[in-house]
């Protein structure tokens, strides 16, 4: 079957990094997404990675290996704001999302 | 408005209840989603519209009933649903070329919040 697997929550300090893992088991592979969702907002796209490597995008990166099925989505410099649940997603080679029950990342000050 | 914009956010209902949820977007796309988010599991695509023709259902049962007017707007009607049914129900639009889903950003909704007691 498929599936993506990533960290329920996660607690970090105001100002450190934090990483959030996922992996995901697919029929086929043609990128991964992240979204982010604030409590009670709607998620919001963050990044998209199809290709290995690293792709940074101001305070946040994201990180693919498909030889893994492993990606992380990197937050440096970490502000209260960024308390939100975190959504990986896969899509397989029939272009469907498969999605991951999101990680939780709490910040502390 | 600008976005994808959901009502209403919170509907609380009872089993024999008939309501419907409503979604618009106004971002000239041409694929809409439905959603249902619960409480750490993960998102459960329920219906796909592209170029107002439904595409996917995902065995969703029949207390559960979409409908695509236009482009622009989405409904989700309800009748006799259960307790298990509560969750947040999520719309989403993206911009598609037809022939799948492809590799295309979804703009959500802040959802509405749905509790059948």
């Amino acid at each position: 079957g498929q599936n993506i697997d990533q960290p329920t929550e996660m607690t970090a300090t105001e100002g450190a990094i934090v990483q959030i893992n996922c992996t995901y088991q697919t029929s086929g592979f043609n990128g991964l997404f992240w979204y982010q969702q604030h409590a009670g907002e709607a998620p919001t796209f963050l990044s998209y990675n199809v290709l290995d490597g690293l792709e940074e995008k101001g305070r946040f990166s994201s990180f693919l290996s498909r030889s893994k099925g492993y990606s992380y989505l990197l937050l440096k410099e970490l502000q209260m704001k960024d308390s939100a649940s975190y959504l990986c997603a896969a899509l397989d080679s029939n272009y469907q999302l498969i999605w991951g029950a999101g990680t939780k990342l709490i910040i502390k000050p | 408005e600008t976005g994808v914009t959901q009502t209403p956010r919170h509907l609380v209902m009872g089993m024999t209840n008939k309501k419907s949820l409503k979604c618009e977007q106004h971002l000239g796309h041409n694929a809409m989603y439905w959603y249902k988010q619960s409480a750490k599991k993960p998102l459960e695509l329920m219906f796909v519209y592209n170029f107002k023709e439904q595409t996917e259902n995902n065995s969703v049962p029949s207390r559960f009933s979409p409908e695509c007017p236009n482009s622009s707007h989405l409904f989700l009607h309800l009748h006799t649903l259960q307790p298990e049914d509560s969750a947040l129900y999520l719309c989403a639009s993206s911009q598609t070329d037809g022939s799948s889903s492809g590799a295309n950003v979804l703009t959500f909704g802040a959802g509405s919040r749905l509790t059948v007691l």
